[in-house]
């Protein structure tokens, strides 16, 4: 298997602008997780899926963020507008377990700057 | 507010030397406590506690959970340079599970 795919690896944009990222899950993984992480903060939790449906998130910062997960294969993370406190390097994740996450397995993340 | 809290932050040791990192944790609904180790880029799962007093143990690491106190150790021995890395303790907790916690991370600097 591939492993779990991000993309960009990396962006570069100009505050205001929309960014989405996005995430392909290891076929067959249940749970899909949205991870931030800064020197600050340390990884934070934004939002996650089971199923396909979003199950909490109260870690998403504000309004301008937003995740869908259209299907079993696919998730988007969007920032609009973006701000320069968005700067960070944003893993997504999945799991094979519903209930008990055991071992998240880890893209290789997007590192998002916005000067 | 569930939190997970990690010490120390940083630490510098000496190829040979023996490590202890260790995690603590208010959370509801405890349902686990996993390590990673993170070098450059994503973290990298090392071990999953669910019981207290059960060593876990691959190669030179090892881990145990205590649930009463509420806190973990990782322990590394005789490290090497290639130990070198953030190690991230995470607990699984929430009514519904699924809800991984990440603490700040403790940053390990073997020098030879």
């Amino acid at each position: 298997d591939a492993g779990v795919i991000q993309s960009p690896r990396h962006e570069v944009t100009e505050m205001g602008q929309e960014v989405t990222l996005r995430c392909k899950p290891i076929s067959g993984h249940n749970s899909l997780f949205w991870y931030r992480q800064t020197m600050m903060r340390g990884l934070e939790l934004l939002i996650y899926f089971n199923n396909n449906v979003p199950i909490d998130d109260s870690g998403m910062p504000e309004d301008r963020f937003s995740a869908k997960m259209p299907n079993a294969s696919f998730s988007t993370l969007k920032i609009q507008p973006s701000e320069p406190r968005d700067s960070a390097v944003y893993f997504c994740a999945s799991s094979p377990d519903r209930v008990m996450i055991g071992e998240l397995f880890f893209g290789e993340g997007s590192r998002l700057t916005v000067l | 507010e569930d939190k997970v809290v990690q010490s120390p932050l940083s630490l510098v040791v000496h190829e040979g030397d023996t490590v202890t990192l260790n995690c603590s944790y208010e959370v509801t609904n405890f349902r686990s406590l996993l390590w990673y180790k993170q070098e450059k880029k994503a973290p990298t799962f090392l071990f999953m506690l669910t019981s207290s007093g059960i060593e876990k143990k691959s190669g030179r690491l090892s881990s145990i959970l205590d649930k009463k106190e509420l806190f973990s150790i990782l322990n590394i021995t005789a490290t090497q340079t290639g130990d070198s890395a953030v190690y991230l303790c995470a607990v699984e907790a929430g009514p519904q599970g699924g809800k991984l916690i990440f603490g700040q991370g403790t940053e390990l600097s073997v020098k030879p």
